[in-house]
């Protein structure tokens, strides 16, 4: 079956400006979680929507939000963005979102703010 | 709050030789605990979780509550073990997974 997909691959953003980031999880899953990733803070968690519903959410400003469609896919969206934000961005499927359930890695979204 | 140290960033190792990347974690409940790797230029992917207690490309990992860790292990390293490693921890009934900072393991010839 297809793997998480993630889009777009690359983005380069200026400073103030927003960004919109896709996944699309595994045909089945309905929990998706996204990650950011960055050389300083290593792999940290955003927040994980379980149809529809942010379920969690990790110690990120406001400025980073999210939401999930009917069919499981999810959108990461950051506002006024900050130097400090360019980072591989992870979206991680799983069936149910259990805490013992195999999370399934998309290839990520390397974004660069200028 | 939860906290996973993986105290080595590089362990260089020679092809046939014993394989232990350290990993402790800071929780006091029920821990979910797992490792997860990442090959060159490959996504990142479950490698074990200690719930299934099973062997994976000869790798194992036993969870120690009493000294909160969570070691990889592998009697007889393979060139193609060299990989970046993350030691996990999930907590709650949900996923939020805690990530260590990861150690790149080097198998040389």
């Amino acid at each position: 079956k297809a793997g998480v997909t993630q889009t777009p691959r690359y983005l380069i953003k200026t400073r103030g400006q927003q960004v919109t980031l896709s996944c699309s999880p595994i045909s089945g899953h309905r929990s998706v979680s996204w990650y950011q990733q960055t050389p300083g803070q290593g792999l940290q968690f955003l927040f994980e929507y379980f149809s529809e519903t942010q379920r969690n959410k990790g110690n990120f400003p406001g400025r980073f939000s999210g939401r999930q469609f009917s069919n499981s896919r999810s959108e990461m969206n950051v506002s006024t963005l900050e130097l400090g934000d360019s980072a591989l961005y992870l979206c991680a499927s799983s069936l149910l979102g259990g805490a013992a359930d195999e999370q399934y890695f998309g290839p990520g979204t390397r974004l660069t703010v200028t | 709050a939860q906290r996973v140290t993986q105290p080595e960033k590089l362990l260089s190792v020679f092809k046939g030789a014993p394989v232990e990347l350290k990993c402790n974690y800071s929780y006091s409940g029920s821990p979910e605990l797992f490792w997860y790797v990442q090959y060159s230029r490959q996504r990142l992917q479950l490698l074990l979780r200690h719930i299934s207690r099973e062997s994976i490309k000869g790798f194992t990992a036993d969870l120690n509550k009493g000294e909160t860790s969570f070691h990889l292990k592998k009697p007889f390293a393979q060139e193609e073990d060299s990989a970046m490693y993350y030691c996990v921890l999930n907590t709650g009934t949900a996923s939020k997974l805690t990530f260590g900072t990861g150690t790149r393991l080097q198998v040389t010839l």
